[in-house]
């Protein structure tokens, strides 16, 4: 039982790039969800999903986009990369909305340069 | 949005020491989680606390919530160097609202 995977696990990016981080889950959860974490900010949501084909912007929307086709995968997609966007990014999931325990993997470590 | 301040921000502690770390709010929330995350890994739940007042002891770590819903405290017990971590608190209410973190270092 895998729970949430997270790759890749660091990436080094120019400006203007763009790239996808990609999310699974093995543990049937409707509801994901997309944080950045930056040092003494705590965790800001970017993005969230209630399930296949459901997706909604977070508190940090702005650069990223999603989509969600399957209850398994759940991609962020960064476009025109912004040295702002310079952050650890963490996949999330739980059973239910706001409820019990959130899953976390393990990160993945961006850097724009 | 809703933000939980926590308290202190850094804390570096010898071995066998005792420490509390406080979250914040003006806010009530419906429940109170507490994560420990260590480097380079995601956050772990450690528990979560729902009635006003609730106290959870788990081994060494005793969770409080305050009495109205707005505020908790993890106060640790002779300090271990496996407790280093960054801990942080997520109250729920429409969402999930994270704490700024804490991050304890226990020195051997």
């Amino acid at each position: 039982n895998a729970g949430v995977t997270q790759t890749p696990k660091f990436r080094i990016l120019k400006i203007g790039q763009s790239m996808t981080l990609q999310c699974a889950q093995d543990m049937n959860h409707n509801y994901m969800y997309w944080y950045r974490q930056d040092p003494g900010m705590g965790l800001k949501l970017i993005y969230y999903s209630v399930g296949a084909g459901i997706t909604d912007k977070g508190e940090v929307p702005n650069g990223y986009n999603v989509s969600r086709s399957t209850t398994e995968d759940f991609p962020l997609r960064l476009e025109l990369a912004a040295p702002s966007q310079t952050s650890v990014y963490f996949c999330a999931s739980s059973y239910g909305w706001v409820s019990g325990e959130l899953f976390f993997g393990e990160g993945s470590r961006l850097t724009v340069l | 949005t809703q933000l939980l301040e926590q308290s202190p921000q850094f804390l570096s502690i010898q071995e066998g020491e005792n420490l509390t770390v406080y979250c914040n709010s003006s806010s009530v929330f419906s429940s109170l989680q507490w994560y420990r995350q260590e480097p380079g890994e995601g956050p772990v739940l450690l528990v979560t606390v729902v009635t006003g007042g609730e106290v959870k002891k788990l081994k060494r770590l005793t969770f409080q919530f305050g009495d109205a819903r707005k505020d908790s405290s993890l106060h640790i017990t002779a300090a271990q160097p496996g407790d280093t971590g960054l801990y942080l608190c997520v109250g729920t209410g429409n969402q999930f609202y994270f704490g700024t973190g804490t991050s304890l270092t226990v020195i051997p």
